[in-house]
């Protein structure tokens, strides 16, 4: 069965730092969603793709945060500086082109800032 | 998008049926009632959506109330890997379709 694949599983790094995030969605998938969640709440949607194209930015913090999706394919989630607040888990997921088709998730990572 | 109301916690034992409910008065039109589960370090797998008809499939049941005001996830034989935080959502089927997660609830089936 298909998956989302995410990089890394787990992510440790000291503030001020630079981290980043892959996400390979199922292969077919035009949307692709980057959410954080923070411990004991439920995902928040950052950033959504159209293929290459960003459709939702609205709650991506754009000083700290940037997404790309070059090609349309794979995407990259960056924070430089990362700040303590940043800790959280970091889900990709995909859908399909139909306006009622179903999300699915990657593994996430987890991200922790010392 | 319109907001749901769910209870933070239940409890159900192995076996028996699993009924969580879930309330979204606002609810509009053009929305569609979606259920994800998120076990423990995962991420959410989805179970089931509709919009104004009962669901069925082969993880769960869907009842949704004729004025869409509210709806039940059933799980019929709940075992110890359904323990698991269930979402409810409400989502439109036009713009950028984005979920908006609750805290959902969080469901501990017992032995």
């Amino acid at each position: 069965e298909a998956e989302v694949a995410q990089s890394p599983r787990y992510k440790i790094t000291e503030k001020s730092q630079a981290v980043a995030f892959w996400c390979d969605p199922i292969s077919g998938h035009a949307t692709l969603y980057w959410y954080r969640q923070i411990l004991g709440q439920g995902p928040e949607l950052l950033v959504q793709f159209q293929d290459e194209s960003v459709v939702d930015d609205s709650q991506l913090p754009k000083d700290r945060f940037s997404a790309e999706r070059l090609k349309g394919v794979d995407s990259t989630l960056k924070i430089q500086p990362a700040e303590l607040g940043d800790s959280a888990m970091y889900l990709c997921a995909s859908s399909g082109d139909r306006q009622y088709n179903e999300q699915f998730f990657g593994p996430g990572t987890r991200l922790t800032v010392l | 998008d319109a907001k749901t109301t769910q209870p933070p916690s239940m409890d159900c034992a192995e076996g028996r049926a699993a009924n969580l409910p879930c309330n979204h008065s606002t609810i509009s039109g053009n929305e569609y009632v979606y259920w994800y589960r998120q076990i423990h370090s995962q991420g959410p797998q989805y179970i089931i959506h509709g919009l104004k008809n009962n669901e069925t499939n082969e993880m769960a049941s869907l009842i949704i109330t004729e004025d869409r005001k509210s709806s039940t996830l059933i799980l019929p034989h709940a075992t110890l890997r359904d323990t698991a935080v269930y979402y409810c959502i409400v989502r439109r089927t036009s713009g950028t379709y984005k979920y908006i997660f609750g805290t959902g609830t969080r469901l501990k089936v017992l032995a």
